[in-house]
């Protein structure tokens, strides 16, 4: 299985800030198939990035999704008070679908 | 809206059974494959289980491959978790997720809010 793993563990920003997160696979996702998630303490957690880089409808621009391979980042441009939160990678090129042990993005 | 809304959770003991459910509105439930994501207390997001969207195919992970078995009624817009020989490592919130395609390969666009599965003595 795909182990992917996810860098920094914690991040210290402040809003206005660009944040970077990194998602580092075991093996090359197949097809790039690798998507991004946000979960907030008690909600669902929603789909940011999928396809490496494509952003579903409604998901601000200011959430971006690159790299291939095995290499992955998000980067999220400038930090709004609600992008606070836990983010999660995930491959879902094999079977069986990982995710990352998640990145949690903290008010510094 | 899309929304999912889980159901069926609790204390179980070591050994026991509980059926989680998950009901589906807003979309096309028949379209969609669909999967249980777990989250153990403090731990980061484990896929459990997919079936696709017809029914016909399920996938399990290990960890529970022979004790969970998922299905769905499409004429009723639900999905289900029927978990047995539940252990204390089955502890934690199950989310139910839609799937972007019906295949069971792809990626998860919307999501529940969870249900808490504790299994204790």
């Amino acid at each position: 299985e795909i182990v992917l793993t996810q860098s920094p563990g914690t991040l210290s920003l402040s809003p206005g800030e660009r944040a970077t997160l990194s998602c580092r696979a075991s093996q090359s996702v197949t097809n790039n198939y690798l998507a991004w998630y946000q979960h907030k303490p008690g909600q669902a957690p929603r789909l940011l990035i999928f396809d490496t880089s494509t952003r579903p409808t409604g998901i601000p621009d200011r959430f971006s999704g690159s790299g291939s391979g095995t290499d992955f980042t998000l980067t999220l441009s400038r930090l709004e008070p609600e992008d606070f939160a836990v983010y999660y990678c995930q491959q879902y090129g094999s079977s069986p679908r990982t995710f990352g042990q998640g990145t949690k993005v903290e008010i510094k | 809206e899309v929304q999912l809304l889980e159901s069926g959770g609790g204390l179980v003991q070591p050994g026991g059974s509980l059926r989680l459910s998950c009901a589906a509105s807003g979309f096309v439930f028949g379209n969609s494959a669909m999967t249980w994501v777990r989250q153990a207390p403090g731990k980061g997001l484990e896929w459990v289980s997919t079936i696709t969207a017809s029914g016909r195919d399920t996938y399990y992970a290990d960890s529970v491959k022979g004790r969970f078995n998922i299905s769905r009624d499409n004429s009723k817009g639900t999905l289900f978790l029927q978990m047995s020989s539940l252990r204390a490592e089955d502890t934690a919130t199950y989310y139910c997720a839609k799937e972007r395609g019906a295949s069971g390969r792809y990626c998860f666009d919307r999501w529940g809010q969870g249900t808490l599965v504790t299994v204790s003595s």
